[in-house]
């Protein structure tokens, strides 16, 4: 059975450094795209970027280029997602999701459960 | 950056009704279009990729078409458990955006 199993929620200050995890188990891990995305209170989905746990390669959406840093740990199924220095108009609900076979193309089939992160003084 | 639009923001059907929801890209992206479903408090579930492929256990009721710049899911008979928001996704190309959603809620 496929899954995607996110780290718990984060309250943090501005200004603080963050990494949020999504586990995966269920598939070959090296062979398919996994992308996160944002979801702000009561907001639309937002891609914010995507990477190959293959060989790494990374894809950032313009909006969060510089602002975030995608990677993976292939010997733990892992991706992560990384802040260096939080803002508050960085709360929202975090997903990861794997996309389906044959590629990003086809949509992301399954999703972790969201990490809410809350950055307030 | 490609942006998706969709309308109606929202829709209030009865059980029953058909519902359409279109989604128009600024750009062609082909028939790389995705739809996703999505309930309060919950993760999105796929329904559709590459504009019409009904992901499996997804209900006969819902249908996608279009390609190039023009979408639409249908949902042929509104159910009660088919409230939520629907997104559509281009994955054409980077970034994949997503439209800004529509909110469908039961009568």
């Amino acid at each position: 059975e496929v899954q995607l199993v996110q780290s718990g929620p984060e309250v943090k200050k501005p200004g603080e450094s963050l990494r949020i995890s999504c586990k995966a188990s269920g598939y070959i891990f090296t062979s398919y795209w996994i992308a996160w995305v944002r979801q702000m209170p009561g907001k639309g989905l937002e891609w914010m970027g995507i990477i190959y746990p293959g060989d790494s390669d990374t894809r950032y959406s313009p909006s969060f280029q510089g602002q975030v840093t995608i990677s993976v740990d292939k010997s733990i199924s892992t991706a992560y997602l990384q802040w260096s220095s939080l803002k508050a108009s960085d709360t929202a609900m975090y997903y990861c999701a794997k996309y389906a076979t044959g590629g990003y193309a086809y949509g992301s089939d399954y999703w972790g459960q969201g990490t809410l992160v809350t950055v307030s003084s | 950056d490609i942006q998706m639009t969709q309308s109606p923001s929202s829709v209030s059907a009865s059980v029953g009704d058909r519902v359409t929801i279109t989604c128009r890209a600024s750009q062609g992206v082909k028939s790389w279009l995705a739809w996703y479903q999505q309930k309060p408090g919950k993760a999105p579930k796929l329904l559709i990729n590459v504009a019409s492929n009904l992901q499996s256990g997804v209900p006969s009721r819902f249908s996608g078409s279009g390609s190039g710049t023009d979408f639409t899911l249908i949902i042929s008979s509104l159910q009660p458990e088919d409230f939520g928001t629907y997104y559509c996704q281009q994955t054409n190309s980077h970034p994949l955006t997503f439209g800004g959603g529509t909110k469908v809620e039961i009568k």
